[in-house]
């Protein structure tokens, strides 16, 4: 069965600092991926989708960057973080034979 | 571009009273339609969905039914309960083929609370 891991689940980090979220898909192959971001009582926002490896969309200009160095790994950057980049931090990923999207745990980011 | 909108929150109910929550949507083309939900602290779980007009979704006791006249999805359920107290997001996505979006965009999400 498709699983999709997402860590860690909290993170603390101050003004400044990098920044590196991993997602990883088991049990499918070339799967849409999408990094979202929920801000403390709002709703989801899209930041980067990826279709395939190396192939990365950005909906928002921002402070943020997203990498797919392989087919089922998804991973969300900063260089410096900013106080607004906290929030809940979710990955996705697109099954086009079920027609579906499945969400990770979720990463809870505090800049502080 | 495609969006979706929901009925503001927060909804408070009391226990066994009918829910609905409004969810609209405005699309070129014809998508399908999600009901998330989110427990407090936790991820996004799908709840139902249609992939095409008139399909009913249904999960759990609730319902959903793909209004295309109204560009309409509105999400109910006859009798809630307090652990039915969660985020509720509407959705959608124009899907994966044919130059599609591939994109799922979401409602800026109601919040249900119930009262025993």
């Amino acid at each position: 069965s498709q699983t999709i891991h997402q860590w860690p689940a909290t993170l603390v980090q101050p003004v400044g600092s990098p920044l590196s979220l991993e997602c990883t898909v088991e049990g499918t192959s070339n799967p849409n991926l999408y990094w979202y971001r929920q801000a403390a009582g709002r709703g989801l926002q899209l930041l980067f989708y990826s279709v395939g490896i190396g192939q990365i969309s950005s909906e928002v200009p921002q402070n943020l960057s997203a990498s797919r160095p392989q087919d089922r790994q998804f991973i969300l950057s900063s260089k410096k973080l900013l106080l607004s980049d906290s929030g809940f931090y979710l990955c996705a990923w697109g099954d086009r034979d079920l027609y579906g999207y499945t969400f990770g745990s979720g990463t809870r980011l505090t800049v502080v | 571009g495609d969006s979706v909108t929901q009925m503001e929150g927060p909804v408070t109910l009391s226990e066994e009273a009918f829910l609905t929550i409004n969810c609209t949507y405005t699309a070129t083309g014809y998508p399908s339609l999600f009901w998330y939900v989110q427990y407090p602290g936790e991820g996004l779980q799908l709840l139902l969905k249609a992939t095409k007009a008139d399909d009913k979704g249904s999960n759990k006791g609730f319902e959903a039914t793909y209004r295309k006249e109204t560009t309409s999805f509105h999400l109910e359920k006859g009798s809630v309960q307090v652990s039915d107290a969660a985020v509720y997001f509407c959705a959608l996505s124009d899907g994966f083929y044919g130059g599609a979006t591939n994109k799922l965009i979401f409602g800026t999400g109601t919040l249900l609370a119930v009262q025993p």
